[in-house]
């Protein structure tokens, strides 16, 4: 039973630039939700994406942008890139009904030079 | 709002003692409560969480910890430490809505010495 995968694993972006992170579930898992991880800082919540939408946003930027597709795999898209954009970008992925219950991948590393 | 305060950023202790993570949260609502574990350049892995019922929950590798709703805390403990202990461990909560974001706390280190 495959977890949560992430791709890239590492990212390295220049200011300015713009970046897609993927994402694909937990077999059975309908629900994603990203986070960000900056150095020395728990998570952050980015967003939630459910049926394809964004189910909730947390407190960044519209240059986070976010997209899920039918077999429930997920995007995270930053532009226009800021050095504090650096940081791991975690996906995390839940059944709705249990979203409580969620599973990480092992995250993005995100480098912005 | 919710938020996670996790008092201390690094907590060294010597194999085979007791070990204590300290987690005070804040909350207007329900919310539940949850340990997660990181290793270095890895995601994070549930460690325990409190929905509802006993204030005392147990992972399987010996860690435990106990809601206290009337301190707001959700203390982490072990009996025992072993080296391979040594993580990250962050507390967060989630409230009990639609999609139960979570918030997490800062974190705290655990070091175990031989």
């Amino acid at each position: 039973d495959a977890g949560v995968t992430q791709s890239p694993t590492h990212l390295i972006k220049t200011r300015g630039q713009q970046v897609t992170l993927r994402c694909s579930p937990k077999s059975g898992h309908d629900t994603v939700s990203w986070y960000q991880q900056a150095l020395g800082q728990g998570p952050q919540f980015i967003f939630q994406y459910y049926e394809e939408e964004e189910r909730q946003r947390g407190n960044f930027p519209d240059r986070f942008s976010g997209h899920q597709f039918p077999n429930y795999s997920s995007e995270l898209n930053v532009n226009a890139l800021l050095l504090g954009d650096s940081a791991l970008y975690l996906c995390a992925s839940s059944l709705t009904g249990e979203n409580y219950e969620q599973y990480f991948g092992p995250g993005t590393r995100l480098t912005v030079t | 709002a919710q938020s996670v305060t996790q008092l201390d950023s690094q907590v060294p202790v010597f194999e085979e003692a007791p070990v204590e993570l300290r987690c005070n949260y804040s909350s207007s609502v329900s919310v539940y409560l949850f340990w997660y574990v990181q290793y270095p350049n890895q995601g994070l892995q549930l460690l325990l969480k409190y929905l509802s019922g006993s204030t005392l929950v147990e992972s399987i590798n010996g860690f435990e910890a106990e809601f206290n709703k009337s301190q707001t805390s959700f203390h982490l403990r072990k009996p025992s430490v072993h080296i391979s202990d040594t993580a990250e461990y962050f507390c967060a909560v989630s409230v009990v809505d639609s999609s139960y974001k979570l918030i997490f706390g800062s974190g705290t280190r655990l070091l175990v010495r031989p």
